[in-house]
């Protein structure tokens, strides 16, 4: 599959749990960023990878924790969430150079029960 | 604070008419700025920039800075066009030395075309 890919594209998950959401992209890009879409909230930027190397974390509770092993892979941990952390959490990458566009991810839909 | 506003959530017209979707934004400097459109079941993905100064799918937008406003237009709405449209200000940002681009969403309007 060409783009950017997520898995799962559902997860369901009690207060609990440990899980965690993987974005791989195939375009060569050297950013990656993490969103969260909630129904009733714009388009939340969590965290920015450029070159591996994290340089956002939009005041993310610590419960969402961050992994970018290299360039092309950008994964999700996710541990004793709450209810309201239910959401489409979205993956997108860009080149990393000035105006350039990003490419999202089809988006895991979690469920915190 | 930097903002952008999509005052609209909903907006809905008939097939043929002009549309409309405004955006304003409070951004220091001169921000470039995006439009991403997400139709229905497909991801989200960008319409238009505005630096580009092109028509994508018959859609214009002209960055107005004296009203810093970046209203997305087009003259003759079609069905295909139903859709849920966000106004995205890009930022500018340096890492190491390398440079990359942070979008703040507007909460987004979601326009239907009618027949």
């Amino acid at each position: 599959e060409t783009g950017v890919t997520q898995t799962p594209r559902h997860l369901v998950m009690g207060m609990t749990n440990k899980k965690s959401l993987k974005c791989e992209q195939h375009l060569g890009h050297n950013a990656m960023y993490w969103y969260k879409q909630s129904a009733k909230k714009p388009l939340e930027l969590m965290f920015v990878y450029n070159f591996k190397e994290q340089t956002e974390n939009n005041s993310v509770p610590s419960r969402f924790s961050p992994e970018c092993p290299n360039s092309s892979h950008l994964f999700l941990h996710l541990h004793t969430l709450q209810p309201e952390d239910s959401a489409l959490y979205l993956c997108a990458s860009s080149f990393g150079q000035v105006k350039d566009t990003q490419y999202f991810g089809p988006g895991t839909r979690l469920t915190v029960l | 604070a930097q903002r952008v506003t999509q005052p609209e959530k909903l907006l809905s017209v008939f097939k043929g008419a002009p549309v409309e979707l405004k955006c304003n934004y409070s951004y220091s400097g001169s921000p470039e700025l995006f439009w991403y459109v997400q139709y229905s079941r497909q991801r989200l993905q960008l319409l238009l920039r505005h630096i580009s100064r092109e028509s994508i799918k018959g859609f214009t937008a002209d960055l107005n800075k004296g009203e810093t406003s970046f209203h997305l237009k087009k003259p003759f709405a079609q069905e295909e066009d139903s859709a849920m449209y966000y106004c995205a200000p890009y930022r500018f940002s340096n890492a190491g030395g390398t440079s990359y681009g942070k979008l703040t969403f507007g909460q987004g309007t979601i326009l239907t075309v009618h027949p």
